[in-house]
């Protein structure tokens, strides 16, 4: 299943199978950008992170692949399992503001269907 | 390996009064973040700390809110005179200093305003 930036808040996926997660960004000058998965009731969980100086970047049945060209973030799960049912959010950290502002998008509802 | 820690988990309280929430960052984290979150959003950014030094508020932060870290290890967070809007979660991050250091959140606290 794919879901494309904030305007489909919402994608169903099957158990098994790959998701992938969108997210567009807006300022050409972020330099670090996080995806958090946030369960209900529970604070976001850091998953994987990626500077801007690197396209793709993997972890455990994760990936992450960054397109500066076109400002573009994607998450990639494989072999969703029902556990990955959560709020996925992206987040960038911008050159112009301090190092510690997190700025996040509006999230991504995953639902993992058996 | 303890995480970041926040409490209370839920707070419900009458418009009007004060309330103080309190965060215990990962231990050998020096910096330490505030956001607000409400239904269906990204976390909002509100302010942070490198240990003792409050470094930036957001706009959000009005003058009803305090926030502080008197011994650059643990946090309150003070909303005086309490309105219904003030009703979201807040979260509390920390990190280590430096460029590109992820943020790891605690599980929040629920404020709800009757």
């Amino acid at each position: 299943g794919e879901s494309v930036g904030l305007h489909l808040p919402t994608l169903s996926v099957q158990e098994g199978d790959n998701s992938i997660i969108n997210c567009a960004y807006s300022n050409s000058a972020s330099d670090y950008f996080i995806w958090y998965k946030q369960e209900s009731g529970k604070g976001p969980q850091f998953i994987i992170d990626i500077r801007s100086n690197m396209d793709k970047r993997q972890g455990q049945r994760v990936t992450v692949l960054l397109n500066k060209t076109v400002k573009h973030l994607s998450l990639q799960i494989a072999a969703t399992q029902p556990g990955d049912s959560a709020v996925y959010f992206c987040a960038e950290i911008l050159l112009t503001d301090s190092w510690g502002k997190l700025q996040f998008g509006a999230g991504t509802q995953v639902v993992v269907t058996p | 390996d303890t995480g970041v820690s926040q409490n209370p988990r839920h707070k419900i309280t009458k418009r009007g009064q004060n309330v103080t929430f309190r965060c215990d960052p990962i231990s050998e984290h020096n910096r330490l973040y505030w956001y607000r979150q409400t239904l269906g959003q990204g976390p909002e950014f509100l302010t942070y700390f490198q240990n003792e030094a409050q470094l930036e508020k957001s706009r959000l932060l009005s003058d009803r809110f305090s926030a502080e870290r008197p011994k650059g290890s643990f946090s309150t967070l003070e909303i005086q005179r309490t309105e219904q809007g003030d009703s979201a979660m807040y979260l509390c991050a920390s990190s280590v200093s430096g460029d590109n250091q992820p943020q790891h959140f605690g599980d929040g606290t629920r404020l709800s305003i009757l």
